[in-house]
């Protein structure tokens, strides 16, 4: 069945760019049919969608985040990818990825990101 | 954006009790674009419920969906010990906005 494992470092400072990875195993992100998302919760908070990626590159963002998103696929390496600019406090969150643009099935474990100088 | 409003913000029960969830959008949901998640501390949302009534793979036939438009309603016909857990509801018709989560707690 299909998993999804996120990547990236824990700890990034204020004002630089988060960047996550997100490797899908059991099934190819090119075989189409679905939108491969990422989405954030803030500790003890809920959940916040932040955009999603079809494997021909097409992308939706998150209004409120997307002066700062960029998501990008890798289909040779089967992954996909989360950039976001600028980063704040404010966006210490778990992060996510997932497949599916709306009833979204399977998640990955998640990964915390720590905003910190 | 369409906002999602979850009730009650906790519910305490017991093992055995019906658990009733409310999800309540600020505009109409199209195509009851409307899911339901459930996740316990330190793990992903589970996909429970899609298209509002129709239950994922896998997910027991004690939870069911229900609504449309700008009301919907996750219930859990009788709570085993398992299911205590935060339960958001999601929708999908516009880009993706979640409800705020319900808490359903051992009383």
């Amino acid at each position: 069945q299909v998993q999804l494992q996120e990547s990236g470092p824990g700890l990034v400072k204020p004002s630089q760019t988060l960047s996550l990875t997100c490797t899908v195993s059991g099934g190819s992100i090119s075989s189409g049919g679905y939108y491969w998302s990422w989405i954030r919760q803030h500790p003890g908070k809920g959940l916040e969608w932040i955009g999603y990626i079809y494997y021909s590159g097409s992308t939706y963002y998150n209004p409120s985040l997307k002066s700062r998103v960029t998501i990008s696929v890798d289909t040779s390496k089967n992954q996909f990818s989360l950039k976001l600019s600028s980063v704040t406090a404010a966006d210490t969150a778990v992060y996510y990825c997932a497949r599916g643009q709306g009833a979204t099935w399977p998640w990955g474990q998640g990964t915390l990101v720590t905003v910190s100088s | 954006e369409i906002v999602l409003t979850q009730s009650p913000g906790t519910l305490s029960l017991s093992p055995g009790e019906r658990a009733t969830l409310s999800c309540r959008a600020s505009q109409s949901v199209s195509s009851s674009y409307l899911a339901w998640y459930q996740q316990k501390p330190g793990q992903a949302p589970r996909l429970l419920i899609y298209g509002a009534s129709s239950r994922a793979t896998g997910i027991p036939d004690r939870f069911s969906g229900s609504g449309s438009g700008t009301d919907f309603t996750l219930t859990i016909s009788r709570l085993e010990p398992e299911d205590f857990a935060v339960y958001y509801c999601q929708q999908y018709g516009s880009f993706l906005t979640f409800g705020g989560g319900t808490k359903v707690e051992i009383k």
